[in-house]
């Protein structure tokens, strides 16, 4: 089975400075996806960014971008010129290919402050 | 467009009773499942399904129960609530397929006393 480690429990960064949250995963296959997803206080989830393991293009969403390396299982997402809206939980969460239905494995979610 | 609609968004029961978390989406979207929060454990599956009639197990789903008459509706049932079902719950669906992305509910909040 499919594992997703957030090993950051919480974050800060200061308002318009650059943050990096860390997500690795442990799988065996070759093609699968792996999303960031947003948690503010109003609890919704809310789909940040979304990467294919086949492309080696890493995505970018205005100024959240990941740093996708497939070879160490690392899925880390970068987001740039922090604002007060961005403070959030931040959960990576991965999809598999091969298995049936689009069952997400999460990771246990990184809390991220943001200072003014 | 409501999107995925699950109700309600708030409920205490005392163990040993029994209730239904509804769900609800109108985006005709095979796939539905259901997950619970909990601090420091990110999101867990309890069931899941990839259309009408169709309902399988995930990770915790001891104490729920599920069913898919339409491609609407997938609600979650709770058959003798305990203190350990104290959560938050979600509901999320998609199409099965790619990279399509889960669509949330907003939850619900659920106490068990």
């Amino acid at each position: 089975a499919q594992t997703v480690t957030q090993s950051q429990p919480e974050m800060s960064v200061q308002e318009a400075e650059t943050v990096t949250l860390s997500c690795t995963y442990d799988t065996s296959e070759s093609d699968y996806y792996l999303f960031w997803y947003k948690q503010p206080p109003s609890r919704q989830m809310i789909l940040v960014i979304r990467q294919e393991a086949y492309k080696q293009q890493n995505a970018t969403e205005n100024r959240f971008s990941v740093n996708f390396q497939k070879a160490a299982k690392s899925f880390s997402l970068k987001i740039s010129d922090s604002q007060l809206g961005d403070a959030a939980m931040y959960f990576c969460a991965y999809r598999s290919k091969e298995t049936s239905g689009s069952r997400l494995t999460f990771g246990e979610g990184t809390q991220l402050t943001v200072n003014p | 467009n409501a999107g995925v609609t699950q109700t309600p968004k708030f409920q205490v029961l005392k163990t040993g009773q029994s209730m239904t978390l509804q769900c609800a989406q109108d985006m005709n979207h095979e796939y539905m499942s259901w997950y619970r929060q909990d601090p420091g454990m990110g999101l867990r599956l309890i069931h899941y399904s990839v259309g009408a009639g169709i309902t399988d197990q995930g990770e915790v789903p001891n104490g729920y129960n599920v069913s898919r008459s339409t491609t609407e509706d997938f609600p979650l049932r709770l058959l003798s609530a305990a203190p350990s079902q104290t959560s938050v719950y979600f509901c999320a669906s998609s199409y099965n397929r790619g990279n399509s992305p889960l669509h949330f509910g907003n939850g619900t909040r659920l106490t068990v006393t």
